[in-house]
């Protein structure tokens, strides 16, 4: 079975300062695409950051970046400059060739003033 | 734009009551999904649409029956729910289904109370 590991349940960071999520995936495909989804309180689940795993070069998005390590089946999520709007739900997931994403359990982060 | 809607916003119904969830997504896509999420829990797959057939069904009770009337609306018809029921029900949309680029873009949700 394809499962995803996030195994820090809830972070907290001070604002301004930078925060890691840890994800780790298991799968016998070389061929899939990982994710990270936020969702705040709010609820809308929104789209942060996508790797393709053929892609050695790790992906960002202007304060988000991603160190995929593919031997390792690593994916791990660094915000920097930690923003209030940051507090959310964050999801890892991935999705092997052909078939449906398998998401993590979620972590937690709270981004205190 | 990747914007996807769901109506209503909050529903809550009797288990004797026949209601209906709306999604919209205007942006192409040919794959369509809803999801079944408790709380501080992540999405669980429920029904899966492409090119408006129903694909894939995650051994979903009959109370859920999903609709598809055009390939910018997805339906989900609730009869006869039971208070587990209960949670916050998303839809999510895709370019197409199959291909590993594909990425979901996702609703607001519709948070459903089952009395």
């Amino acid at each position: 079975a394809q499962t995803v590991t996030q195994s820090q349940p809830e972070m907290s960071v001070q604002e301004a300062e930078t925060v890691t999520l840890s994800c780790t995936y298991d799968t016998s495909e070389s061929n899939y695409y990982l994710f990270w989804y936020k969702q705040p309180p709010s609820r809308q689940m929104i789209l942060v950051i996508r790797q393709e795993a053929y892609k050695q070069q790790n992906a960002t998005e202007n304060r988000f970046s991603v160190n995929f390590q593919k031997a390792a089946k690593s994916f791990s999520l660094k915000i920097s400059d930690s923003q209030l709007g940051d507090t959310a739900m964050y999801f890892c997931a991935f999705r092997p060739h052909g078939q449906n994403f398998v998401f993590g359990p979620g972590t937690r982060l709270s981004v205190l003033p | 734009d990747t914007e996807v809607t769901q109506t209503p916003k909050h529903l809550v119904m009797g288990m004797t009551n026949k209601k209906s969830l709306k999604c919209e997504q205007h942006m192409g896509h040919r794959a369509m999904y809803w999801y079944k999420q408790k709380a501080k829990k992540p999405p669980e797959l429920m029904f899966v649409y492409s090119y408006e057939k129903l694909s894939i069904n995650e051994s979903v009770p009959s109370r859920f029956s999903p609709e598809c009337p055009n390939s910018s609306l997805l339906n989900l018809h609730l009869h006869a729910l039971q208070p587990e029921d209960s949670a916050l029900y998303l839809c999510a949309s895709s370019p197409r289904r199959g291909g590993v680029q594909e990425t979901q873009y996702f609703g607001p949700g519709t948070r459903l109370l089952v009395l």
